[in-house]
């Protein structure tokens, strides 16, 4: 079983539809990460939160560390937020970072 | 300019060749990472270093090499590659001021061995 579990692994929604992803983890943490990338580009930081919610435009962000779970959420999703999510939880100290394997979403006009 | 730059941003090669892939970072952080990307294994960390004395590998550091020319550079090298090592590489850095701060990538490279 991976450390870091995302779901869904692939999600398409019709422009306007509020979008939620999911990520749960079995190590302890500080933090978690989630991470965007774009078809054939680089890689861009959205969140790093320990607690609560963070809200970034229409990205809001939730963690739940007793319960080792995050939600990512998009409100009126817009094709250009069509990318790649991924969340990822740091290992031990090290500052090494344990990845999900990604959800992929695709928003349709 | 871009926090992080990696070159080159593609590069097609024989196996066998070596190459080495470059980034730089304007941030001023002492942590850097490389990581590959394979389509349905995620990101995967190859080397990191938290400053320039300070090289460490990652879970998949077989057939790679790293140089930490400055705080701001660092190189990776495949001294001979083959062709399982076609993916996308990327280059991170982040905040030291605190465990896990945020990651700033590089654009990527995507390497093709022949």
């Amino acid at each position: 079983k991976n450390e870091v579990e995302q779901s869904p692994q692939n999600l398409t929604a019709q422009e306007g539809e509020f979008i939620t992803i999911n990520c749960s983890y079995s190590v302890g943490i500080s933090a978690l990460h989630w991470l965007q990338q774009h078809p054939g580009g680089g890689i861009v930081s959205l969140f790093m939160l320990s607690s609560g919610k963070k809200k970034h435009g229409r990205l809001i962000a939730t963690i739940n560390i007793q319960e080792k779970h995050s939600s990512l959420h998009i409100t009126a999703s817009h094709p250009r937020d069509s990318a790649v999510y991924i969340c990822a939880v740091p290992s031990g100290n090290t500052g090494k970072l344990i990845f999900g394997q990604g959800t992929t979403l695709q928003v349709k006009p | 300019d871009a926090d992080v730059t990696q070159t080159p941003r593609n590069r097609i090669t024989k196996t066998g060749k070596r190459i080495m892939l470059e980034c730089s970072q304007t941030k001023g952080h002492d942590r850097m990472y490389w990581y590959r990307q394979d389509p349905g294994l995620g990101l995967r960390l190859i080397y990191y270093s938290f400053d320039v004395k300070d090289i460490n590998k990652g879970e998949i550091s077989d057939g790679y090499s790293v140089s930490r020319q400055a705080q701001a550079k660092f190189s990776l090298s495949l001294e001979s590659a083959i062709p399982n090592q076609t993916a996308l590489y990327f280059c991170a850095t982040s905040d030291p001021s605190v465990p896990t701060g945020e990651l700033f990538f590089g654009e990527g490279s995507r390497l093709t061995v022949l």
